[in-house]
């Protein structure tokens, strides 16, 4: 069974930047798509953007200037970096792996991290 | 504001069945793309109950199915429990701006 685990600190300055890791268990970040969501308090889930075990990556639009994500194979780990962070930033992030298609889904997700952006 | 459209709330009594919708466009529902859905209970992961429009992973109950036509798609649920309470959200793909994953606002199921 596959297990992912967000981490992170929950707290982040205006205008610095958010960054986490999403740890993988039962099962190897090799030959998936690795994805990052996010859901704002009172609002519906945002697809951030994905990673592919071999580095490749596609970003959402609105967030696409200020995401990077990365891959740490060696220990079975993602991450992801957003930069210039706003109160718009604050949300429930998750790590979810992206069953790739024409239309993907995600089959496993973890259970989420909140981080608030404030002074 | 969410791409794809639900209802903010639906509820049915222990035993009834339930509908929750999702409407999107032409350039996802619309264009082709499939159909996901998942049920979320805070402070856990969500849990992907239906995937390609009406296929349950395993170990999902068949209580759960999924259906679409046109720019629209149905999740529902038949023989309500109490442990179905939970909000669901719909996901599916849009192609606009260089295509991204796409979800509906959430529904939040209310046993009565």
């Amino acid at each position: 069974q596959v297990q992912l685990q967000e981490s992170g600190p929950g707290l982040v300055t205006p205008s610095e930047t958010l960054s986490l890791t999403c740890a993988v268990s039962g099962g190897s970040i090799s030959t998936y798509y690795w994805s990052w969501i996010r859901q704002s308090p009172g609002k519906g889930l945002e697809w951030i953007g994905y990673i592919y075990y071999s580095g490749s990556t596609k970003y959402s639009p609105s967030l696409k200037s200020r995401v990077t994500m990365s891959l740490d194979t060696s220990n079975n780990q993602f991450s992801l970096k957003l930069t210039s962070v706003t109160a718009a930033d604050t949300a429930v992030y998750y790590c979810a792996r992206l069953i790739y298609g024409s239309t993907g889904f995600f089959d496993y997700w973890g259970q989420g991290t909140l981080v608030t952006v404030s002074p | 504001q969410s791409v794809l459209t639900q209802p903010p709330s639906v509820s049915g009594a222990p035993g009834q069945r339930v509908t929750i919708s999702c409407t999107g466009s032409n350039s996802n529902i619309g264009a082709g793309y499939d159909v996901h859905w998942y049920q979320h209970l805070p402070g856990t992961a969500p849990k992907l109950l239906i995937n390609g429009n009406n296929n349950r992973p395993s170990g999902v109950t068949d209580r759960f199915s999924g259906s679409k036509s046109g720019t629209s798609a149905s999740l529902a649920i038949t023989g309500l429990q109490a442990e179905d309470e939970a909000d669901y959200y719909c996901q599916s793909y849009d192609r606009s701006l260089s295509g991204s994953w796409v979800f509906g606002g959430g529904t939040r199921l209310t046993v009565l």
